[in-house]
């Protein structure tokens, strides 16, 4: 069955220092992955998406994420986060085509000023 | 960009009565919308496909007669938590799909939520 896992639940960093958050997925095709951010009162908002191509893939607000197939990785970076970074992160695949998707536990962001 | 409204965005209800939910896409047509289930700190799980003019397709384990769907416009789709009880209580999110763009391709636009309790 398709999963999602972000090791790390809650994670904090000091305002400009850099950023990386875990996902792990299992799937058993090509993925089509993507990074969300929820922040209280607002919907998710997609920061970045893979689908094919380049590994590397730049996302909104100064994320990017690189998919690494021989590791089932997509983990998220930044290289200086801000204040307003602060927020619950979530990685997700879609599930066969469906538009479905399938979102890992989430991992909350805290930056210390 | 692309908007996605939820309505109400908090509704508290006794024991025993319904509640609808309503998901309405602003600037876009959506023939496909998701809904989902958000727990305390935990993840989103989707509950059903909502497709417009059709039946809604439900997730294993979710009880369709107590999570009525109905997507009666290609911008409007409601749920409906019938009967409800304390264990419904929970963050409930929709999601759109542009119907101009192709499935699994498109991004999916996300409402505000809507938080449900249940005494």
């Amino acid at each position: 069955a398709q999963s999602v896992t972000q090791p790390d639940i809650h994670i904090t960093v000091s305002e400009g220092a850099s950023l990386e958050l875990r996902c792990n997925y299992s799937y058993g095709a090509t993925p089509y992955l993507f990074w969300y951010v929820q922040s209280p009162g607002q919907g998710l908002q997609l920061l970045l998406k893979y689908f094919s191509g380049d590994t590397l893939v730049q996302g909104i607000k100064g994320f990017e994420a690189e998919f690494k197939r021989s590791q089932s990785s997509f983990n998220l970076r930044k290289p200086s986060v801000h204040w307003s970074d602060a927020a619950e992160y979530f990685c997700a695949v879609e599930s066969s085509n469906t538009g479905k998707l399938i979102f890992g536990q989430g991992t909350t962001l805290q930056v210390k000023p | 960009g692309a908007v996605v409204s939820q309505h109400p965005s908090r509704v508290i209800c006794k024991s025993g009565t319904s509640v609808k939910i309503e998901c309405r896409s602003l600037d876009f047509q959506a023939t496909t919308m998701f809904w989902y289930r958000q727990f305390p700190k935990k993840s989103l799980m989707l509950m059903a496909t909502s497709n417009e003019g059709s039946k809604a397709t439900y997730e294993q384990g979710v009880e369709k007669d107590k999570f009525l769907i109905n997507h009666a416009s290609l911008t409007l789709s409601t749920l409906t938590v019938t009967s409800a009880h304390p264990e419904d209580s929970s963050f409930y999110i929709c999601s759109a799909l542009p119907t101009s763009g192709s499935l699994s391709v498109a991004e999916q636009f996300f409402g505000p939520g809507t938080r449900l309790t249940v005494l």
